[in-house]
This record gives C-alpha cells, sequence and structure tokens, in this order.
C-alpha cells in the first residue's frame, strides 16, 4: 500500500534552516508529481510546493519563495523541502503529499502524517 | 486569507443530511477547474473524499457526493454517522502567471449532534 512517511520537524530558531525528508514506499515514486501541504496551528491548509515526477519543474507559493526549495531523489523514493530563513509564520505541521493525475489540478491522493516545524527563539 | 471560501462549521444529528459549500471566483472554479474534497481527523493524514467534482475514489462511501456549479461548489453528506466529525476542506487550482497554485478553502468542522 501506498505510504508516505516525513521526518526532519523539531524546533528551530528565526532565520535557521531546515530539511525535511518525505520517504515514499507502495508506488512507483518516479511517476507521480509530488507536493508538500503545510497547517499552521488553529489555521487550514496551506500549499506550500510542488516538483514534477521527473524534477524538470518546481513551483512555490508566494509566502515560502525564494526561501524554500523542494527536491527529489527518484532513486531513493525521497522527496525534500529545504526550508531557509525560517519565520515564525512558517511553525506548521508539513505534509508530502502524492498527486494523482500529474501536471494539472490536483487532487493529492495519498498524504503522510505529518512532521511538526517550531520556529521559535 | 483563503481564495475559497467554506463556512466554519456546520452541524447535523446522526442520519441527517449536512451540505459544505465552497466559493471560489473566475480565477478559480469558475475557470473551470476541478474541486476536491479532504476530510481531515487532527493528528492523521488527510484523506481524499471527492475529486474531480463528483468522482469518490474507491472505499469512500457513497453517503458522500460532491457538485459543482458557476463559481461554487458543494460536498453532501447523508446518513451522518459519528465517524463523520471531522475537518473538511475544498481544494482546486487558481491561475497565476508564474505557474501553478493550489488553493484550498478555510476549512469546514462537521460536527454530529
Amino acid at each position: 500500500q501506498v505510504q508516505l512517511v516525513e521526518s526532519g520537524g523539531g524546533v528551530v530558531q528565526p532565520g535557521r534552516s531546515l530539511r525535511l525528508s518525505c520517504a515514499a514506499s507502495g508506488f512507483t515514486f518516479r511517476n507521480n508529481d509530488m507536493h508538500w501541504v503545510r497547517q499552521a496551528p488553529g489555521k487550514g491548509l496551506e500549499w506550500v510546493a510542488v516538483i514534477w515526477y521527473d524534477g524538470s519543474n518546481k513551483y512555490y507559493a508566494d509566502s515560502v519563495k525564494g526561501r524554500f526549495t523542494i527536491s527529489r531523489d527518484n532513486s531513493k523514493n525521497t522527496l525534500y523541502l529545504q526550508m531557509n530563513s525560517l519565520r515564525a509564520e512558517d511553525t506548521a505541521v508539513y505534509y508530502c503529499a502524492r498527486d494523482k493525475m500529474g501536471g494539472g489540478t490536483g487532487p493529492f491522493d495519498y498524504w503522510g502524517q505529518g512532521t511538526l516545524v517550531t520556529v521559535s527563539s | 486569507q483563503s481564495v475559497l471560501t467554506q463556512p466554519p462549521s456546520v452541524s447535523g444529528a446522526p442520519g441527517q443530511r449536512v451540505t459544505i459549500s465552497c466559493t471560489g471566483s473566475s480565477s478559480n472554479i469558475g475557470a473551470g477547474y476541478d474541486v476536491h474534497w479532504y476530510q481531515h481527523l487532527p493528528g492523521t493524514a488527510p484523506k481524499l473524499l471527492i475529486y474531480g467534482n463528483i468522482n469518490r475514489p474507491s472505499g469512500v462511501p457513497d453517503r458522500f457526493s460532491g457538485s459543482k456549479s458557476g463559481t461554487s461548489a458543494s460536498l453532501a453528506i447523508t446518513g451522518l454517522q459519528a465517524e463523520d466529525e471531522a475537518d473538511y476542506y475544498c481544494q482546486s487550482y487558481d491561475y497565476r502567471v508564474s505557474g501553478p497554485n493550489y488553493v484550498f478553502g478555510s476549512g469546514t468542522k462537521v460536527t454530529v449532534l
């Protein structure tokens, strides 16, 4: 069965960096676009970034553009999110999610359990 | 401020029917982009409930149904059950020149009375 397992969350000071990972299994990882979605405490879901199945294209929400970088290693079935210049407002649970269709409008058919990132001094 | 607007909460007794609206604009739902719906229990992975406006993934009960018209979409839950108590989010796509932009609704908490 499809499994997505995030890791790498934790407490980090404002301005510092953190890298999240998402280990995928149960499907052919290199065939699917992948996303990061986050949920701040008490807030709704917010899309963060997408990377195409082959890594050829990457797109970001305006709130993280220039600070976050999405990447993938198809040989390791792993998705990454490098987060730099972190701010208090980046505090959230970060989910990785698989794109069902690819190259379009979603949906996100499988999600991980999430990893918590807390940005605080 | 979410691009798609949902009511903060809806409630119903077991067995009743509830609906959740999702209102967008001409740059997202009204532009013809599909709407998808997710069920989210705190501390768990969100679950895809409806995709492509009306389609249910395998394993989702037919008590859940979706519809779309103009700049809005709706999720209906019939025969409400205690296990349906959760947060529900709509999701679509919003056009921008710089590339894909996936947008979520503000979320609706369903309470089973």
